[in-house]
């Protein structure tokens, strides 16, 4: 069964572009969740969406967004890059709402320039 | 709201050395906690897990103990080896609305020497 798949690997944008980030569940996995990761900060809560609805969202500001389609893929979307977005993205993905095992993937490294 | 706190890093120990991470939590209710572990260059994967009270998790050698008067899951393994060096990050899952999220530690890095 393949894992979590996170695309691009790494990613560098300069100050006030936009990225997109995407995230494939494993198959059969409903739930997908956004972590943002620095070393300053540890883990920190971005969204979850289960069946294509947000259903929490952490502390960031708006240029923070993301979706998720009929088939659980899920993409994320900065705009207008800030220095500080710099950071590991992570996606995590797991059976259901409220499920408690999350499967992450690798991760997305931004570098904002 | 919920948090979690657990002890700075980066902890360095020489390998078949005695480990302990502490983690504490603060939490509404009865959360379920958990211990997850990031290998260089990969993402977090589940460690073990604890559901309720004086539950004990455990995996790979690790182990960790759910204790509510204390507030505390502290990871424990008896003797370390050079593959264990990774970050190591304790969690919890609140269960008071169905929505809740899993919130994480901001992780301890783990160094073994040989």
């Amino acid at each position: 069964k393949a894992g979590v798949t996170q695309t691009p690997r790494y990613l560098i944008k300069t100050r006030g572009q936009q990225v997109t980030l995407s995230c494939s569940p494993i198959s059969g996995h409903r739930s997908v969740s956004w972590y943002q990761q620095t070393p300053g900060q540890g883990l920190q809560f971005l969204f979850e969406y289960f069946s294509e609805t947000q259903r929490n969202k952490g502390n960031f500001p708006g240029r923070f967004s993301g979706r998720q389609f009929s088939n659980s893929r899920s993409e994320m979307n900065v705009s207008t890059l800030e220095l500080g977005d710099s950071a590991l993205y992570l996606c995590a993905s797991s059976v259901g709402l409220r499920n408690e095992k999350l499967f992450f993937g690798s991760g997305t490294q931004l570098s904002v320039l | 709201g919920d948090s979690v706190t657990q002890m700075e890093g980066p902890v360095t120990l020489s390998e078949e050395a005695f480990l302990t991470i502490n983690c504490t939590y603060t939490a509404t209710g009865y959360p379920s906690l958990f211990w997850y572990v990031q290998y260089p260059g990969e993402g977090l994967q589940l460690l073990l897990k604890a559901t309720k009270a004086d539950d004990k998790g455990s995996n790979k050698g690790f182990e960790a103990t759910y204790r509510k008067e204390t507030t505390s899951f502290h990871l424990e393994k008896g003797s370390v080896q050079v593959s264990d060096s990774a970050v190591y990050f304790c969690a919890l899952s609140g269960r008071m609305n169905r929505d809740d999220k899993i919130i994480f530690g901001k992780g301890t890095r783990l160094h073994i020497l040989p």
